[in-house]
């Protein structure tokens, strides 16, 4: 069973652009949550959908959006992009609700 | 809200000794319980878990964790550390609607092995 794939796995982009991340959770999952790391402020969530419906939102400004599809491939956005963005940008995925979280390998995002 | 606090940044051991890392917990209620670990520029990957019953659970690698409700605690323990379990270990909790994947995360502990 293939794990959660996220895409692409380095991205750099410049200050003010905006970046689409993907990610394709385990097969049968419907759950995905979306995190972002850096070294100052740890992990943190950003949002969770369910069945195409975002549930959950973390602490994160509104240039920080995302969407599931039908297939339960999640998308996250980030507009007007800001140098404190740079981060491991994780996606993980569940079953169902109230079962655990497998992650993906994330995708590394550096803004010059 | 929740917290989870890793009191030790770092941790070096001896490879073969035993191992413990440390999570205290924050929340009124019991939340679900998990650990990570992640290798560098990797994603995480789960160890183990505790959503209720049992309160020692065992995990992948060897490692097991013991969830004390008096203390808030869920400490991770390995009896004997090998050299490819260095890396850095996050514990995290789960509330709310979705506990399983809305998750906050400790500061993580990096560990180290001495050969």
């Amino acid at each position: 069973k293939a794990g959660v794939t996220q895409t692409p796995r380095y991205l750099i982009k410049t200050r003010g652009q905006q970046v689409t991340l993907s990610c394709s959770p385990i097969s049968g999952h419907r759950s995905v949550s979306w995190y972002q790391q850096t070294p100052g402020q740890g992990l943190q969530f950003l949002f969770e959908y369910f069945s195409e419906t975002q549930r959950n939102k973390g602490n994160f400004p509104g240039r920080f959006s995302g969407r599931q599809f039908s297939n339960s491939r999640s998308e996250m956005n980030v507009s007007t992009l800001e140098l404190g963005d740079s981060a491991l940008y994780l996606c993980a995925s569940s079953f169902s609700m109230n079962t655990e979280a497998f992650f993906g390998q994330g995708t590394r995002l550096t803004v010059v | 809200a929740q917290s989870v606090t890793q009191p030790d940044i770092h941790i070096t051991v001896s490879e073969g000794a035993s191992l413990e890392l440390r999570c205290n917990y924050s929340y009124g209620a019991t939340p679900y319980l998990f650990w990570y670990v992640q290798s560098p520029g990797q994603g995480l990957q789960l160890l183990l878990k505790y959503f209720s019953g049992d309160t020692l659970v065992q995990g992948i690698k060897g490692f097991e964790a013991e969830f004390k409700r008096s203390q808030s605690s869920f400490n991770l323990r390995k009896p004997s550390v090998h050299w490819s379990d260095a890396a850095e270990y996050f514990c995290a909790v789960g509330v709310g609607n979705n506990a399983g994947n809305m998750l906050t995360f400790g500061g993580g502990t990096r560990l180290m092995v001495k050969p």
